[in-house]
Order: structure tokens, then sequence, then C-alpha cells
């Protein structure tokens, strides 16, 4: 099956930097890519996705670049706010799975006022 | 509102005591999936659920049942609990197995077996 390897498992910035959080997957069948948001006592939301034909999808001060090749992909925040901190996991979703994710670890992101 | 709803939020038992997490959802999605969330293992899943009445095993079933009677409910039914099942439990729905598509999930059950 799938395997997805997420990095950092912690990164803590100042406000007002970027935060790159980087996740590698195993099978080239997985075709797309979500990324979800945690915050202390809630559910993990979707903050955005990528689909294998597309290389950079961005929604404001978040992106997510692919790699099919290298089978990576990576989400991208500018401007870090103090509500970016979160625990952030990628996913990958192999297209014979049924929509079922196979998930990182998780990254916890601290950014400091 | 578009939301999953699970109950209870917090639960601490017994071992061998049945319990029921429930899970609905108002957006009339197809597919219904569980979720365990444990310390450095990230999100795994226990059984998921591609519409009314078909149900299958995630990576983790074991000691778990589930049912889908009902397109909005798909309850988690622990049948005799173990301290190796507390975790944080996530139900999640989507708007359906083919194709992909995002989850919503609930707010989490932070189940403890003593």
């Amino acid at each position: 099956g799938e395997n997805v390897e997420q990095h950092p498992s912690t990164l803590s910035v100042q406000e007002g930097d970027s935060a790159v959080i980087k996740c590698t997957y195993s099978d080239s069948a997985s075709n797309y890519f979500p990324w979800y948001k945690q915050e202390l006592g809630k559910g993990p939301q979707l903050i955005i996705d990528i689909r294998s034909n597309v290389g950079e999808k961005k929604d404001q001060r978040i992106a997510v670049t692919l790699n099919k090749t290298a089978k990576h992909f990576s989400l991208h925040i500018t401007e870090t706010q103090p509500e970016d901190s979160a625990v952030y996991f990628c996913a990958a979703d192999p297209l014979y799975n049924f929509n079922k994710f196979y998930f990182g670890s998780g990254t916890k992101l601290n950014v400091k006022p | 509102e578009a939301q999953v709803t699970q109950n209870p939020r917090y639960l601490i038992t017994v071992t061998g005591k049945k319990l029921t997490v429930t899970c609905s959802q108002n957006m009339n999605h197809e597919y219904m999936s569980w979720y365990r969330q444990d310390p450095g293992l990230g999100l795994r899943q226990i059984y998921y659920s591609m519409n009314v009445e078909v149900t299958d095993k995630g990576d983790v079933p074991e000691g778990y049942k589930v049912s889908r009677k009902e397109k909005r409910n798909f309850p988690l039914i622990l049948e005799s609990p173990s301290p190796n099942q507390t975790s944080l439990y996530f139900c999640a729905s989507s708007r359906s197995g083919q194709g992909q598509w995002g989850y919503t999930f609930g707010s989490g059950t932070r189940l403890t077996v003593v």
C-alpha cells in the first residue's frame, strides 16, 4: 500500500516568515493530494488540494507544489500569522482505492508573534 | 451549516463494556469513514462505507464494527473495548468514493478505556 512520510514533525517560525512542509509518497498510482489543518480540539479541515495533472496550486497565502517524478509534494505558507499555528497533515489517495487517504504523521507549526 | 456531528466528544469507559460512537452528516454524502489518531502515527482508517449497506475494512479494523443503515449515519461500535483502543476518533464524510474528494471531518471523540 501507499506510504506517506512528512517532515518536519515540528516547525517554529516568526510571524511574517514563510513555512514549508514536505511530504513524500511511495505509490506512483496516487494522484490526489489534499492538505488538512487541525486546530486544537477540532477535526482536520481541508485547506488545499492538488491533483496529479497540476504542478502547483495557490490560494491566497498557501500554495502546494507537486513533483510526480520525485514523488513529493509540499505545502508553502507565506506571511505566516499566529492563527496559522496548528497541526498540518498531508495525504495521498491512490485512484484505485475508493477515496481512501493515506496520511502523513503531521507537522506541528508554531508561529511566534 | 454543513457538518459532521460526532457524539460523545469525550468518553471514559472500562474494559469490556460495549459502547457506540455516533456519527451523522447533513450533506447527503455517499462516502463515510472512521479514523483513529494516535501520536506519531497520524490518521489511520478503521472502516469506510461507500453507501447505505456497503461497508468495508480499513487498515485497523480489529475490535471495531460499523453499520450504515441510513445515508446520514455511520456509528462506530466497540463490542468489547480494550485499553489499546484508547485514542482520538474522527468520523469523516465525502461526496463520493468515486473520483477523489476531500473529507469533511467531525470534531472528534476522545476515548479512554481503563
